[in-house]
C-alpha cells in the first residue's frame, strides 16, 4: 500500500519557489516525512527530513501540517539544475526500514 | 568529501558469467544496503548489512549475494546472472539502521544479454 501520494509532474519558472505537495494521512505519531530527489538516473540525494515541526536546510523547506497529514516541499527559488524526480518518504527511525521509493513527483524548472 | 562510490558504472555482461559491483563508503556508516531501480518499480531493496559481517535480504534478494567483510565495503554478487537482473543499481550507506538519511552512489548500469 502506497503509504504516500504525490503529483505526477509539475512545472514551475525559473527563480520562483517550487511547492510539492505530499500526502501522507495514514502516518504514525513515531513516523518521520523524507524528502529525495533523483535528477536524471543518478543516485538519490536526500534533501530534508522532518517529524513535526517546519524545517529549513540549505536546499529546501519542509512544512509539515499540524494534523501531519501532508506536507509540501519548498524549493525557494528554483532553478534548472533542479529539475529532477522529487519524492516524499515516510519511515521509522528504527532498525531496517527500507527507504520506499514511490513514483514521485517530475519537478520541470522551465526557464 | 562524503561518497559513496560503485564500479563499475556501466557493464555489459552475458548470461551466467559471475560478476562483482563494488561498493565503498568513507563517512564510516554502519548501515550500508544494495537497491535495484526498473522502470515503473521505483527502487527496491537487494540486500542490507547493519554493520560487519551482518547482512540480511530485502524486498528483492534472488539471484543477489552479499558479504560484509569491512565496515567501507559493501559488494553485490551476481554469481550467475541473467537477462532479469538488467537494472540500474545503487548502494546506499548511512550512520545507522535507524537513519533515514541515506548517501547513494552514483548507480551500476547493469545490462545481462
Amino acid at each position: 500500500d502506497a503509504k504516500t501520494t504525490q503529483p505526477t509532474s509539475m512545472d514551475c519558472a525559473e527563480g520562483r519557489a517550487a511547492n510539492l505537495p505530499c500526502n501522507h494521512s495514514t502516518i504514525s505519531g513515531n513516523e518521520y516525512v523524507y524528502w529525495y530527489r533523483q535528477i536524471h538516473s543518478q543516485g538519490p540525494q536526500y534533501i530534508i527530513h522532518g517529524l513535526k515541526n517546519n524545517e529549513t536546510n540549505e536546499m529546501a523547506s519542509l512544512i509539515i501540517t499540524e494534523d501531519r497529514k501532508s506536507s509540501t516541499l519548498i524549493l525557494p527559488h528554483a532553478t534548472l539544475r533542479d529539475t529532477a524526480v522529487y519524492y516524499c518518504i515516510v519511515r521509522l527511525h528504527s532498525g531496517n526500514t527500507p527507504l520506499v521509493f514511490g513514483k514521485g513527483t517530475r519537478l520541470s524548472v522551465i526557464a | 568529501e562524503a561518497q559513496v562510490t560503485q564500479n563499475p558504472r556501466y557493464l555489459i555482461t552475458v548470461t551466467g558469467k559471475k560478476l562483482t559491483v563494488t561498493c565503498s563508503q568513507n563517512m564510516n556508516h554502519e548501515y550500508m544496503s544494495w537497491y535495484r531501480q526498473d522502470p515503473g518499480l521505483g527502487l527496491r531493496q537487494i540486500y542490507y548489512s547493519m554493520n560487519v559481517e551482518v547482512t540480511d535480504k530485502g524486498d528483492v534478494p534472488e539471484g543477489y549475494k552479499v558479504s560484509r567483510k569491512e565496515k567501507r565495503n559493501f559488494p553485490l554478487i551476481l554469481e550467475s546472472p541473467s537477462p532479469n537482473q538488467t537494472s540500474l543499481y545503487f548502494c546506499a550507506s548511512s550512520l545507522s539502521p535507524g537513519q533515514g538519511k541515506a548517501f547513494f552512489g552514483q548507480g551500476t548500469r547493469l545490462t545481462v544479454v
